[in-house]
């Protein structure tokens, strides 16, 4: 069964911090992977996608990786902001059309 | 980017009635929609997968006759909660996708069955 990990469930960080959360695949043969934001009760904000031939997507503070071999993506948030405080979800799809699977997520506290 | 809507947004009903819940894409045709739903601390869990003009692809334990889903234009699919019970009462969220391999997720639906 295909499923997607993710480490920590929750995290407590001081502002300015840089931080890692990660992500693992049981199946290494993942083709998209996307990182979302979900704020509580709210729906998901898509954050970066890495598509099957890309290992890395940057948008502003954020740095996405993935390393299909090891069945691991990384997302890395520099000078940490109150405003991330969120849940995060890595998700991927093993082909191409197909429906996302979804860790469980990792719950993230900036404090000011 | 492409705008997916949801509706309603939230709605709270009786055991036992069915509810509707639709999903749209506002600016770009949709072949396929995928329905998931989310309880409270877990992640989204895909229930089944709607490719317009044909019959749903429902995940394993999830009741087609109890959550129809319709998918009989490329800009709406609508899911039916059959004789809502209690355990139902989840956020249940829609995605879409077009000709590229993007998913544009609409906001959720939080279903309370009372």
């Amino acid at each position: 069964k295909q499923e997607v990990t993710q480490i920590p469930a929750a995290l407590s960080v001081p502002e300015g911090e840089n931080l890692v959360l990660n992500c693992s695949f049981t199946d290494s043969a993942i083709y998209n992977l996307q990182w979302f934001r979900q704020d509580p009760g709210k729906g998901l904000t898509s954050l970066l996608l890495i598509q099957s031939s890309q290992r890395e997507q940057t948008s502003g503070r954020l740095n996405a990786s993935l390393d299909k071999s090891s069945g691991r993506s990384t997302l890395y948030i520099a000078a940490s902001q109150p405003g991330d405080s969120a849940t995060y979800l890595c998700a991927g799809t093993y082909q191409a059309g197909t429906a996302l699977i979804f860790g469980k997520g990792t719950t993230l506290s900036v404090s000011s | 980017g492409a705008v997916v809507s949801q509706h309603p947004s939230r709605v709270i009903c009786k055991s036992g009635t069915s509810v509707k819940i639709e999903c749209r894409s506002l600016d770009f045709q949709a072949t396929t929609m995928f329905w998931y739903r989310q309880f409270p601390k877990q992640s989204l869990m895909l229930m089944a997968t709607s490719n317009e003009g044909s019959k749903a692809t429902y995940e394993q334990g999830v009741e087609k006759d109890k959550f129809l889903i319709n998918h009989a234009s490329l800009t709406l699919s609508t899911l039916t909660v059959t004789s809502a019970h209690p355990e139902d009462s989840s956020f249940y969220i829609c995605s879409a996708k077009g000709g590229q391999e993007t998913q544009y997720f609409g906001p959720g639906t939080r279903l309370l069955v009372l």
